[in-house]
């Protein structure tokens, strides 16, 4: 299966609003309430944000949403910090496999 | 606290093996499913298998397919990928995570796997 598509790049300046989406298919974003989004810094292992949509892992604060409409899932960053420049990958469930999307790099401006 | 300890990687010649460890601690291991990611080098994220609780079901990404196995040794709270037939496109590193349907709550720190003549 294809990866996701995500917008290679998207940016901010501090205390803004960024919104990056992840289009998929009818047999896995759209298919399933299993969509998740990841950030990774450099060199760093990938953190989990948001997952089955738009729920938040405890710790991760309510700055970041997720949603999801028909084959597109999207995730938001309010407020943006300086910490949140980062890789972002989405990720949904397809049947009995996985697929992530290719990421987007986040910059806060 | 949960931790994920991969061990294993390094340089191998292109057809060769490898086999790789992820070493758990801080949960009950049995009760979860686990699950191998890999990252090219400068790529994006690559799920690559995933194993039941049990051991009782197995997935792969098509790539892999015939080439790696997973399994799970519960006694020993440990994950394995063996990876067999190894080729050049199999560089990366190589994360274990702990969850199902994509909801990865916990990662390894990764190993690298450098397939190079």
């Amino acid at each position: 299966q294809s990866a996701l598509t995500q917008p290679p790049s998207a940016s901010g300046s501090p205390g803004q609003s960024v919104t990056i989406s992840c289009t998929g298919t009818s047999s896995d974003v759209g298919g399933y309430k299993y969509v998740s989004w990841y950030r990774q810094h450099p060199g760093k292992a990938p953190k989990l944000m948001i997952y089955e949509v738009s729920k938040r892992p405890s710790g991760v604060p309510d700055r970041f949403s997720g949603s999801k409409s028909g084959n597109t899932a999207s995730l938001t960053v309010s407020g943006l910090q300086a910490e949140d420049e980062a890789d972002y990958y989405c990720s949904a469930y397809a049947g009995s496999n996985m697929i992530f999307g290719g990421g987007t790099k986040l910059t806060v401006l | 606290e949960v931790q994920l300890v991969e061990s294993g990687g390094g340089l191998v010649q292109p057809g060769g093996s490898l086999r790789l460890s992820c070493a758990a601690s801080g949960f009950t291991f049995n009760t979860y499913w686990m699950t191998w990611v890999r990252q090219a080098p400068g790529k994006g994220l690559e799920w690559v298998a995933n194993i039941k609780q049990d051991g009782g079901e197995k997935y792969y990404v098509d790539s892999v397919k015939g080439r790696f196995t997973i399994s799970r040794d519960n006694a020993k709270n440990s994950l394995y990928l063996q990876m067999n037939s190894l080729r050049v496109e199999d560089t990366a590193v190589y994360y274990c995570a702990r969850g199902l349907f994509g909801s990865f709550f916990y990662w390894g720190q990764g190993t690298l796997v450098t397939v190079s003549s």
